[in-house]
């Protein structure tokens, strides 16, 4: 199957910088990815819909200036948690939609990124 | 608005068992897809199966099947012959329409297998 990359699998940051993640679809190209935040034994919540060369789709409160959303290539979305603060910290999953060829609809999702803000 | 129901928080099943996980979900929409996605303890999400609204033919694969009831708005997941390997959080997954729709998740269940 496709492979989707997320990066860092962890970080530790100091409330009140900014810390961002990145997610890569490496073998197949992908006009649209999704970021998903998960709570301890909570299902995922969508947060944003990611379409390359526009903005964002923003949940209903999800507050988009502190959740920066950038897909500026077929294979990259970054999510910038912006002035993090400890409620900030949770799991953050994002998914790639594959857009052409095989499979095409389909998503698969990164590995995470567990988010601690101290 | 479409929702999606798990109601059994945990289960466990003992080795080479056949263990069955519940789904429910509800929409008016007539063209839609469902999917079991399962998240081990590593956390990426894994899709197991996938079925269309559209066909009458319980999806399978491998040791993994589906009992769809469209009237019902059921979609279980039968695991047979469990392995170790399967212990996981299993997510039921619908998505409305075309390949362009975004999945909506039930909350899990915890499935725990042991030996």
């Amino acid at each position: 199957g496709a492979v989707v990359s997320q990066h860092p699998s962890r970080v530790i940051c100091k409330s009140g910088t900014s810390v961002k993640i990145e997610c890569r679809s490496l073998d197949f190209q992908a006009t649209t990815m999704f970021w998903y935040r998960q709570f301890p034994k909570q299902s995922l919540m969508l947060m944003a819909t990611s379409n390359e060369g526009s903005k964002a789709t923003y949940e209903q409160g999800v507050e988009k200036d502190k959740f920066l959303i950038n897909h500026a290539s077929l294979t990259l979305s970054t999510l910038t948690v912006t002035s993090a603060h400890p409620e900030d910290s949770s799991f953050y999953i994002c998914s790639a939609r594959v857009t052409s060829g095989m499979g095409t609809g389909e998503l698969f999702f990164g590995e995470g990124s567990r988010l601690t803000v101290l | 608005a479409q929702t999606v129901t798990q109601s059994q928080p945990e289960m466990s099943v003992q080795e080479a068992e056949t263990v069955t996980l519940s789904c429910t979900y509800d929409t008016s929409e007539s063209n839609y897809y469902l999917f079991w996605y399962k998240q081990p303890p590593s956390r990426q999400m894994i899709l197991v199966i996938r079925q269309e609204a559209y066909k009458q033919q319980n999806a399978t694969e491998n040791r993994f099947s589906v009992n769809f009831q469209k009237a019902a708005k059921s979609f279980s997941l039968k695991i047979s012959d469990s392995q170790l390997g399967d212990t996981a959080m299993y997510f039921c997954a619908f998505r409305v329409g075309g390949s362009q729709g975004n999945l909506i998740f039930g909350k899990g269940t915890k499935l725990s297998v042991k030996p």
